[in-house]
């Protein structure tokens, strides 16, 4: 089951902070997030683990709701290089298989 | 560099025609996933090969296969092309499973359908 994430796409002036949203139909054990330049491939950002536990990047934050099955990205004080597609992937209840929502078009203009 | 190897990095060719696209993973990774990535479309998952078995499936076309060597690298076979199969293909690897490591990206095959 695909997460679905919004907003579809946001535009913000450099500085001004963003959050980004994901939410699954079904019980999730973690969640990963990444962003995509275009044409480039996706670049991990963070991980969310059941339990509260998270991994990655130290200028970004998100949290993990299990109980509402939602995870929100935080983009404080947006750099012009955050711009880009940010996917939200689940893994449900497999090991194997992690299935990304639609992304989010995030454009950070000077 | 994620140190996930894909190849060809351009691919064009007729329709109904068949193609390989090769993956190799990073150093010690024994998990390889492949995504079909469409214009302006997300990430869609297609199949994942753990340590050379297929563990996860998608929503891959009948048309399409995939397997993994014992040297772990992994090949996704697209046979019987059509004009919707113009896309970005993606590997990525990761040691083991998902739920709680990432997984690594290679760049990505443009395989352009004519």
């Amino acid at each position: 089951q695909q997460p679905v994430q919004s907003p579809q796409a946001v535009i913000l002036r450099e500085g001004e902070d963003a959050v980004i949203n994901c939410s699954s139909s079904k019980a999730l054990y973690s969640v990963h997030w990444y962003r995509q330049k275009h044409g480039e491939a996706p670049v991990f950002l963070m991980i969310l683990l059941k339990g509260g536990e998270q991994k990655g990047h130290e200028k970004i934050s998100a949290s993990f709701n299990e109980k509402k099955q939602q995870s929100s990205l935080y983009l404080t004080a947006s750099q012009l290089s955050y711009s880009g597609t940010y996917f939200c992937g689940t893994s449900g209840g497999s090991n194997y298989k992690l299935t990304f929502g639609k992304g989010t078009l995030l454009t950070v203009n000077p | 560099d994620s140190g996930v190897t894909q190849t060809p990095k351009h691919l064009i060719t007729a329709t109904g025609q068949r193609v390989t696209l090769r993956c190799s993973p990073r150093s010690g990774d024994l998990s390889v996933y492949w995504y079909q990535q469409s214009l302006d479309q997300g990430l869609q998952f297609l199949i994942q090969y753990y340590n050379g078995e297929e563990r996860a499936k998608g929503n891959i076309l009948e048309r399409f296969s995939a397997q993994q060597f014992p040297d772990l690298h992994s090949e996704l076979n697209l046979s019987s092309l059509e004009l919707g199969d113009s896309a970005l293909y993606f590997c990525a690897s990761s040691p083991r499973g998902v739920l709680n490591t990432e997984a690594f990206f290679g760049q990505g095959t443009r395989l352009t359908v004519v």
